[in-house]
């Protein structure tokens, strides 16, 4: 079935550090991806998406790209603040109507000053 | 936009009494809702697929008597757990689907004592 990897974390960056959280994926079409941010005690919030291979999605200084060579959705930042700290969902959706999301593990950043 | 709300955001009850969660999307409609659960420091686990008019669609090993799901309206969604126990303590998050793209409420922490 349909599945996402992501590196496991924590990850712990001081402030202005480049990020890098890699996120592969494995499905039987060709899905959306997405990246979801969870502060402490919240819900999830849509950081970006991509549809469609070579897709850029971006927003916040946060950028991934729709690889589907590599079937990889890498989130990266140049420069993480402490406010980015949280945990950080790669997902796929496979559509078609349904639209399911599959999750990966989630991984933890943990900006310092 | 695309605002979901959840009410209560956090409830304590006795065990064997049932709880209520209310999941609204505010600024739009949602023909489609999904509940998930999230234990600590884990990804989130699809409990069902709720949709508008119809029965609600259960995930394996989701007991559909224990959590109820109720789609009334496009802007409504509602989980009830019944009978709950000390097991059933965990964080629900719903989400409501726009085209591709799920949006999440804040999630409710349920305790049950």
């Amino acid at each position: 079935g349909d599945s996402v990897t992501q590196m496991e974390g924590p990850v712990t960056l001081s402030e202005e550090a480049f990020l890098t959280i890699n996120c592969t994926y494995t499905a039987t079409g060709y899905p959306s991806l997405f990246w979801y941010v969870q502060y402490p005690g919240e819900g999830l919030q849509l950081l970006l998406k991509a549809t469609k291979a070579d897709d850029k999605g971006s927003n916040k200084g946060f950028e991934a790209t729709y690889r589907k060579e590599t079937t990889s959705f890498h989130l990266e930042k140049g420069s993480v603040q402490v406010s980015d700290s949280a945990v950080y969902f790669c997902a796929l959706s496979e559509g078609g109507g349904y639209n399911k999301l599959i999750f990966g593990a989630g991984t933890r950043l943990a900006v310092h000053p | 936009g695309a605002v979901v709300s959840q009410h209560p955001s956090r409830v304590i009850c006795k065990s064997g009494t049932s709880v209520k969660i209310e999941c609204r999307s505010l600024d739009f409609q949602a023909t489609t809702m999904f509940w998930y659960r999230q234990f600590p420091k884990q990804s989130l686990m699809l409990m069902a697929t709720s949709n508008e008019g119809s029965k609600a669609t259960y995930e394996q090993g989701v007991e559909k008597d224990k959590f109820l799901i109720n789609h009334a309206s496009l802007t409504l969604s509602t989980l009830t757990v019944t009978s709950a126990h000390p097991e059933d303590s965990s964080f629900y998050i719903c989400s409501a689907r726009i085209l591709e793209t799920q949006y999440f409420g804040p999630g409710t922490r349920l305790l049950v004592l």
